[in-house]
């Protein structure tokens, strides 16, 4: 499975913008590349997920490289709520029902 | 909107005995995956099943055992119980074949502790 590497933790002051990076050089042409984010003692949430071109949702933007090796997610405006560990995930669809492979995450502190 | 229901929340269980985590996935999915995450690790894939069927295998010891039935709901049975099984357990699902890239929701999870 291709792998991702992130930063392993990150802090932010509230109400600021957020960017957490992703490296994933080794992505194939079929990976999408999701975020899902876990919070303490709970179940990993859905956050966004993309393919090649940056997608925006309620929750965060996902900024893709132009060639793919890379993503970015962008949460607009911190909040004490966002404080979690953020996996970027390379998930292939095709053969198997694409399990999610949690590697290590990003732990997002954020500052009141 | 409905979620993914797991049962029981929480379970203590002796070294050597035997548990039983329940499934039930969101309405209309298909496909229901197993995750254990021990104390301070990253969730690891354990097993999935797509229309009853084992599709995924991942590091599921083999006093571990799954299945999905007919209602699509799902159980993991777990044996001969050690100490290291004290994890929380989720259980996830997602509908094969919608646009969306069958987006995985995960439920709560169920804390398993062997004591």
């Amino acid at each position: 499975d291709a792998k991702t590497t992130q930063p392993n933790s990150m802090e932010s002051n509230e109400e600021e913008p957020v960017h957490l990076p992703c490296n994933h050089s080794t992505i194939s042409g079929t990976d999408y590349i999701h975020w899902y984010r876990q919070l303490p003692s709970q179940g990993p949430e859905y956050v966004i997920h993309g393919l090649t071109s940056n997608v925006n949702n309620r929750m965060a933007s996902l900024a893709i490289a132009e060639d793919r090796k890379s993503s970015t997610l962008i949460l607009h405006r911190a909040t004490l709520r966002d404080a979690a560990v953020y996996y970027c995930i390379l998930r292939n669809y095709g053969g198997s029902q694409g399990n999610l492979i949690f590697g290590k995450g990003t732990k997002l502190s954020v500052k009141p | 909107a409905a979620g993914v229901i797991q049962s029981p929340r929480h379970l203590i269980k002796e070294k050597r005995e035997t548990a039983t985590l329940k499934c039930y996935p969101i309405p209309r999915h298909d496909t229901v995956y197993w995750y254990q995450q021990g104390p301070g690790q990253d969730p690891q894939f354990l097993i999935s099943f797509y229309e009853k069927m084992q599709s995924d295998k991942g590091s599921i010891p083999d006093r571990f055992s799954a299945q999905q039935f007919s209602d699509y709901h799902s159980e993991l049975n777990m044996s001969s119980l050690e100490l290291g099984d004290s994890a929380l357990y989720f259980c996830a699902s997602s509908r094969t074949g919608v646009y969306s890239g069958n987006t995985i929701y995960f439920g709560e999870g169920s804390w398993l502790t062997v004591v």
